[in-house]
């Protein structure tokens, strides 16, 4: 068990629609990373808060969204989905910094018909 | 832009043979690599790290990496494999805030 917690574990929704995506890191990790998963793309990057703070942002969609909280939960927003959308999405914790590792959650599989 | 390749989709082995799963990197500057290991239906887990130090790092479940900087490589190694191995295998750069992962590879052990 990584200790990074994701609900729901799976979502079924249509095109169109809007999701929530939550996320609790490990106990004491700053950093909180989401990733997403799909056959065709591999793993992508999406984007990376540091005590609520964003410090990088990879190539999300304008339709995305993400914030974290004061008790340093994340949310991913997801709106005006797509089929494309459709994938496994990951977060991730850790300490900050490249010494760190990253510790995944089991993902939330987004399903988009 | 920092990047790695792992230029392998599958690799294939006998169970108690050696492995070794490839990956090289492109970056400026000091290279932060990793290596992760995906299970079905899981997220990944991290198995080792080389930040500085000893080109040999050893990690998790018996894995350890051999970084090579003329060659810009990491590859991952196993002494002897075990059915329990087969897996999706990532290597990955942390670059400027962000970890950035190869496209993996699939490690299928035969018994």
């Amino acid at each position: 068990d990584s200790g990074v917690t994701q609900t729901p574990k799976h979502l079924i929704t249509a095109t169109g629609q809007r999701v929530t995506l939550r996320c609790s890191p490990r106990s004491g990790d700053l950093s909180v990373y989401w990733y997403q998963q799909s056959l065709d793309q591999g793993l992508q990057f999406l984007i990376h808060y540091y005590n609520g703070e964003e410090r990088a942002k990879g190539n999300i969609l304008e339709r995305f969204s993400a914030q974290q909280f004061p008790d340093l939960h994340s949310e991913l927003n997801l709106s005006s989905l797509e089929l494309g959308d459709s994938a496994l999405y990951f977060c991730a914790s850790s300490g900050g910094g490249p010494n760190s590792p990253l510790h995944f959650g089991n993902g939330t599989r987004l399903t988009v018909t | 832009a920092q990047s790695v390749a792992q230029p392998e989709d599958q690799v294939n082995v006998a169970e108690g043979n050696p492995l070794t799963v490839k990956c090289t990197y492109s970056v400026s500057g000091n290279p932060y690599l990793f290596w992760y290991v995906q299970y079905p239906n899981r997220g990944l887990q991290f198995l080792l790290k080389y930040i500085t130090g000893d080109n040999l790092v050893k990690g998790s479940y018996g894995f350890e990496a051999e970084f090579n900087k003329s060659q810009t490589s990491f590859h991952l190694k196993k002494p002897s494999a075990l059915v329990s191995d087969s897996a999706l295998y990532f290597c990955a750069v942390f670059n400027t805030d962000k970890l950035i992962f190869g496209t993996g590879t699939r490690l299928q052990v035969f018994p």
